[in-house]
Formats: C-alpha cells, sequence, structure tokens
C-alpha cells in the first residue's frame, strides 16, 4: 500500500502566476484534507472532502483558491493570481471515516515559493 | 474552542538522555482524539499515536511512551535513550468527535548531538 503522495515537491512561480497541486490519497481513504503549513507553524486546515464532496472550508481559503477532487480519488488545489504571501508548504493527508476518527495520514507536501 | 499548547519551542538533548515533550490541550467537547507526529528535515509529517478522551491508559511503543492526563489536560511524550535520528519537530494535535480538522500546536523542535 502506497502512501499520499503530492505533485509537484517543489513550486517556484512568480507574483500573479496561477499553480496547481495535485493529491493522490490512499486509496481507501474516503476523507482527503488540505493544510497549509509556514515556517515554524503547525499546520493549518484549508478544507477537506468526503468522498467527492467538499465538506468544509476555512477562512483561510480565499476566493482565490479552489479544490476538487472529482471523482473522490485525488485532489486538486489551485491557487490563483499568487501573492508571496501563499508562499508555504502545502500538505494534504488522508483517513478513513466511519463514524469514527482515524489517523490522518500526510503526503510530503509541495512547497511552494512565490517570488 | 480548541486548542493545543507546546510551551517548549526547542529542546537539544545529547545521545542516550530522555527527553519529555509537553502537550497541553483545551477543549469544551467530551470525546476529543489526541495526536503526536513527527517532522524530520525531510518534511513528511509521520503519524505516531492517536489517543481517545475515554482511554487514559498510558503506552509504550519501543523507546517511546505517552502519558496522557485528563485532569491536567495534557498529554506528553517521553523518548528513552534518545537517538540523533530523533532530531526532528514533533507536532501534538487535537480532533474532536464531532470536529473533521485538527488542531495542531506550534511544533516542538528536538535536536539530539552525538
Amino acid at each position: 500500500d502506497t502512501g499520499v503522495s503530492q505533485d509537484p515537491r517543489h513550486k517556484i512561480t512568480k507574483r500573479g502566476q496561477n499553480v496547481t497541486f495535485r493529491c493522490d490519497p490512499i486509496s481507501e481513504h474516503n476523507r482527503l484534507y488540505w493544510y497549509r503549513q509556514t515556517l515554524g507553524q503547525g499546520p493549518e486546515f484549508l478544507t477537506y472532502f468526503q468522498n467527492e464532496a467538499q465538506l468544509e472550508k476555512s477562512r483561510l481559503l480565499s476566493d482565490r483558491f479552489s479544490a476538487e477532487r472529482p471523482k473522490g480519488s485525488f485532489s486538486t488545489l489551485e491557487i490563483q493570481r499568487t501573492e508571496q504571501g501563499d508562499s508555504a508548504m502545502y500538505l494534504c493527508a488522508s483517513s478513513f471515516y466511519r463514524g469514527l476518527h482515524n489517523e490522518q495520514f500526510f503526503g510530503p507536501g509541495t512547497r511552494l515559493t512565490v517570488l | 474552542a480548541q486548542k493545543v499548547t507546546q510551551a517548549q519551542t526547542e529542546i537539544s538533548v545529547v545521545e542516550k538522555e530522555d527527553v519529555t515533550l509537553d502537550c497541553v490541550y483545551e477543549t469544551r467537547d467530551t470525546t476529543y482524539y489526541l495526536f503526536w507526529y513527527k517532522q524530520p528535515p525531510s518534511g513528511e509529517l509521520v503519524f505516531l499515536i492517536r489517543r481517545n478522551s475515554f482511554d487514559e491508559q498510558n503506552e509504550i511503543s519501543g523507546r517511546y511512551s505517552w502519558n496522557f492526563q485528563k485532569s491536567t489536560s495534557s498529554f506528553n511524550f517521553t523518548i528513552t535513550a534518545s537517538q540523533v535520528v530523533d532530531s526532528a519537530v514533533y507536532f501534538c494535535a487535537l480532533l474532536s468527535r464531532s470536529g473533521y480538522a485538527l488542531n495542531f500546536g506550534k511544533g516542538t523542535s528536538l535536536l539530539v548531538t552525538p
């Protein structure tokens, strides 16, 4: 069983450009989460999906951010018109949820640098 | 409101020393889950343990042990006979029964030197 994978691992972009990240969760997991982590801080929740439905979005997720999980498998996170403040590590996690919470397993993250 | 406090920002120990990482949490929920994750320099968060609020039994896994005390809202993590490979940032996190997102502390950076 492979773990959570994310692509790309690193992304450098210029301010104003759009970027898209991909996350492939553990195959039997029905929940998928996106978090953002800045230097010296713990990860902060952005959004999550149960199967293909996006059930919650954080206030951190401005209207420049959009996430999808079209078939309940992989997910994409797009940032439009990037700003320098978007520079962070974007982490994806997945878990299997059936009424009780199980641990979330994290991918290696995508490190975004906005110049 | 939920909050996790890891008061120790950085800890430095010499190999083979024991070290305890503190975690204090706040929640109004009666059912919740506590977690510890390790983040080595490579960046990937590695799950270490989950503890349910209704199970106060302490746990030991090799050199790792966890002490959960509901009375003091603490979930401390002890590494016995630390090794250089234990060097990482360790995060404590809280998730309520009715919630979905992990609430992380700011992490404790552990440096183990030879």
